[in-house]
C-alpha cells in the first residue's frame, strides 16, 4: 500500500498562487485528483487525471504532477477558494483508493 | 441535474446495524459504478466500498471488510450499504459518490458527491 501526505495548512494573501503538494511513497502509476470541501459542504472534483480541469472550474485551478509529487496551483487567489483540498490516487488495479490528509488553505 | 440523496444515517449502540441509501438521479445509474465515503467528525476523507455498475465486483477498506456490503439496485438507481457490527470508529458522515473509473484500472475519481448521512455509534 502508499500514503498520500499532504501540508496540513496553507496560507496566502488575496491575488498570490497557492500551492498545495501531496507526496507519495511510491504513486503506483495511477493518476492524481483534487477535491475541494467547503465547510458543510460535499466535496468538489476540481481536477483529474492529474492535470485535467472539469467544466465549471475556474482556470486558475492547475494541477502537476512531478515524481511521487503532485500539485494542485491556484493562481490569483480568492476568499472565496478558502476550503479544505484532498489529494486522491488509486492502487495499481484502481481497486482500493487513497486520499490525503487534507490541506486547510487559508485566504489572509 | 445529477443528484445523490443519502437516507438511513442516526444513532445505534455498538455491535448494532444499520443500512444506509443512496437515491441517484440524472444520470443513467447502471452506466457507472458507485463507492460510499466517510468522513469523521473534523478528519479527513476515507474511501469505504466501492461497486462497479452491474454489482459484479466489490471494493472494501480493510477496517469493514467482513463488517459492511455495499450493493446496488439499478431498477430503482438507488445504492447501498449494509452496516453490521458497528464501532465507535465508524462514527462518521458518509458521502455515496458516482465513481468514474475504466475496466483497466487506469483511472478512479469521484464525481458528484452527495451531502452525506450522519452515522453515530454511541452507547
Amino acid at each position: 500500500s502508499f500514503e498520500l501526505t499532504q501540508p496540513p495548512s496553507v496560507s496566502v494573501s488575496p491575488g498570490q498562487a497557492a500551492r498545495i503538494t501531496c507526496s507519495a511513497d511510491a504513486f503506483p502509476k495511477q493518476y492524481a485528483y483534487w477535491y475541494q470541501q467547503k465547510p458543510g459542504q460535499a466535496p468538489v472534483l476540481v481536477i483529474y487525471k492529474d492535470s485535467e480541469r472539469p467544466s465549471g472550474i475556474p482556470e486558475r485551478f492547475s494541477g502537476s504532477s512531478s515524481g511521487t509529487t503532485v500539485t494542485l496551483t491556484i493562481s490569483g487567489v480568492q476568499a472565496e477558494d478558502e476550503a479544505d483540498y484532498y489529494c486522491q490516487s488509486a492502487d495499481s488495479s484502481a481497486t482500493s483508493v487513497l486520499f490525503g490528509g487534507g490541506t486547510k488553505l487559508t485566504v489572509l | 441535474e445529477v443528484q445523490l440523496v443519502e437516507s438511513g444515517g442516526g444513532v445505534v449502540r455498538p455491535g448494532g446495524s444499520l443500512r444506509l441509501s443512496c437515491a441517484a438521479s440524472g444520470f443513467t445509474f447502471d452506466d457507472y459504478g458507485m463507492s460510499w465515503v466517510r468522513q469523521a467528525p473534523g478528519k479527513g476523507l476515507e474511501w469505504v466500498s466501492g461497486i462497479n455498475w452491474n454489482g459484479g465486483s466489490t471494493g472494501y477498506v480493510d477496517s469493514v471488510k467482513g463488517r459492511f456490503t455495499i450493493s446496488r439496485d439499478n431498477a430503482k438507481t438507488s445504492l447501498y450499504l449494509q452496516m453490521n457490527s458497528l464501532r465507535a470508529e465508524d462514527t462518521a458522515l458518509y458521502h455515496c459518490a458516482r465513481d468514474r473509473s475504466d475496466d483497466y484500472g487506469d483511472y478512479r475519481w469521484f464525481d458528484p458527491w452527495g451531502q452525506g448521512t450522519l452515522v453515530t455509534v454511541s452507547s
